[in-house]
């Protein structure tokens, strides 16, 4: 079955810390794609990065990190130095290669809140 | 570049009215998908389109449909509306399957 879990709800950090989410996915398939979006306030949810089940480089952009391990189907997202404009909730979604559908299956998301 | 444009964006309708949503995908994606999402049950999968045709149908009852036109513009329909039907919806389109899909504001629905 197909499943993503975020099990931390919320998280509260104080500005500069670093903060770690993570998301742990369940599939049968092989192939299969993971991405992370980011939902503030103001609603829209933002996409942040695509990984394909093939490619477990980890990706840095600027104070964001990804860490994607096949062995614990594990693709946690680090915020480094974090900053108040990163309050928002963050979701994490899989993609199955089977049927050639784009059907994102999230997980429940996790509420950051980056105090100053 | 014109994000998704989803109208409107906040609706108020009462049990047992229909009501049906839009959404413009981005210029040159052909895919559009559908969420639903509500406290209780986050980020539900709704349909996903692609040149015309449904590709995949979540787990909602036959009162949720939808259709795109050959400009990729899609809508969506939800009849006899229950108390359960409020949430946001969400529209998002991509090149096609796999490719980060690309959010709209969302429409707000409220069922009273």
């Amino acid at each position: 079955a197909q499943k993503v879990t975020q099990a931390q709800t919320e998280i509260s950090v104080v500005e500069k810390e670093d903060v770690t989410l993570d998301c742990v996915y369940e599939t049968r398939d092989t192939t299969y794609y993971l991405f992370w979006y980011k939902q503030p306030p103001s609603g829209e949810l933002v996409f942040l990065i695509r990984r394909n089940s093939f490619d477990e480089q980890n990706e840095i952009s600027g104070r964001y990190s990804w860490n994607f391990q096949k062995s614990t189907s594990s693709f946690n997202f680090t915020i480094t130095a974090s900053q108040v404009v990163d309050s928002a909730v963050y979701f994490c979604a899989l993609s199955e290669a089977a049927g050639n559908t784009g059907k994102l299956i999230f997980g429940q998301g996790t509420t950051l809140q980056v105090k100053p | 570049k014109a994000g998704v444009t989803q109208t409107p964006r906040y609706l108020i309708k009462t049990r047992g009215q229909q009501v049906t949503l839009s959404c413009s995908p981005i210029s040159g994606h052909r895919s559009v998908s559908w969420y639903q999402q509500t406290p209780g049950q986050g980020l539900q999968f709704l349909f996903e389109y692609f040149s015309e045709t449904q590709r995949n149908k979540g787990n909602f009852p036959g009162r949720f449909s939808g259709r795109q036109f050959s400009n990729s513009r899609s809508e969506m329909n939800v009849s006899t509306l229950e108390l359960g039907d409020s949430a946001l919806y969400l529209c998002a389109s991509s090149l096609g399957p796999h490719q980060p899909q690309h959010f709209g504001d969302g429409t707000r629905l409220s069922i009273l």
